[in-house]
């Protein structure tokens, strides 16, 4: 049973440039969480998906924006990319009755230059 | 002030120490998560309790709802223990989909 995946691992981008993330929930699961956590930081909710639609939202400006398939894969994508942006990517998958059992990919590093 | 707040930030201890990880909150919760995130960012959830206590092998997990604080124990600490140890907790919304707020972290090194 594959647990939750993300691609990918590491990733460079440029300021101004776009990027997509994209996550792989439990078997099973059909909501997904993201969220970014800066160095030093814990991390910080973005949004969750849930029947291919946005379920909620963090504080994040618009060009966070995500999307979610018919199989529950998800992707997130930061246009107009800002140094700020730099952080780990975490993607998140539960049921939708049960939202604190909540199970962690590992992640994507981005770091904007 | 941040809604969820762990103490301490940074924690030595040398092997076989008792750990004790604390966390406080100042909103209505459903359920608090304790998490593991070792260097290179994956996390791991240890704990997810409503209510009293949790254990599971050397980690103990307790949380007061009234208090709203919420311990992670480590017994017979080891060098593999060394970590950030993370508390978050699902608000209670009477309907909350599962945003969880999360605390900065305690990051713990545990000495041969």
């Amino acid at each position: 049973d594959a647990g939750v995946t993300q691609s990918p691992t590491h990733l460079i981008k440029t300021r101004g440039q776009q990027v997509t993330l994209r996550c792989s929930p439990k078997s099973g699961h059909d909501t997904v969480s993201w969220y970014q956590q800066a160095l030093g930081q814990g991390p910080q909710f973005i949004f969750q998906y849930y029947e291919e639609e946005e379920r909620q939202r963090g504080n994040f400006p618009d060009r966070f924006s995500g999307h979610q398939f018919p199989n529950y894969s998800s992707e997130l994508n930061v246009n107009a990319l800002l140094l700020g942006d730099s952080a780990l990517y975490l993607c998140a998958s539960s049921l939708p009755d049960i939202p604190y059992e909540q199970y962690f990919g590992p992640g994507t590093r981005l770091t904007v230059t | 002030k941040n809604e969820v707040e762990q103490s301490p930030q940074n924690l030595t201890a040398q092997e076989g120490e008792f750990i004790t990880i604390n966390c406080s909150y100042s909103v209505g919760i459903s359920a608090l998560h304790w998490l593991q995130q070792h260097p290179g960012g994956g996390i791991v959830s240890l704990f997810m309790l409503s209510s009293g206590k949790k254990k599971h092998g050397r980690l103990i997990a307790t949380i007061n709802i009234q208090e709203k604080h919420s311990s992670l124990h480590i017994t017979a600490s080891h060098p593999r223990d060394s970590a950030v140890y993370i508390c978050a907790v699902l608000l209670d919304y009477g309907g909350s989909q599962g945003n969880l707020i999360f605390g900065k972290g305690t990051k713990l090194s545990v000495k041969p």
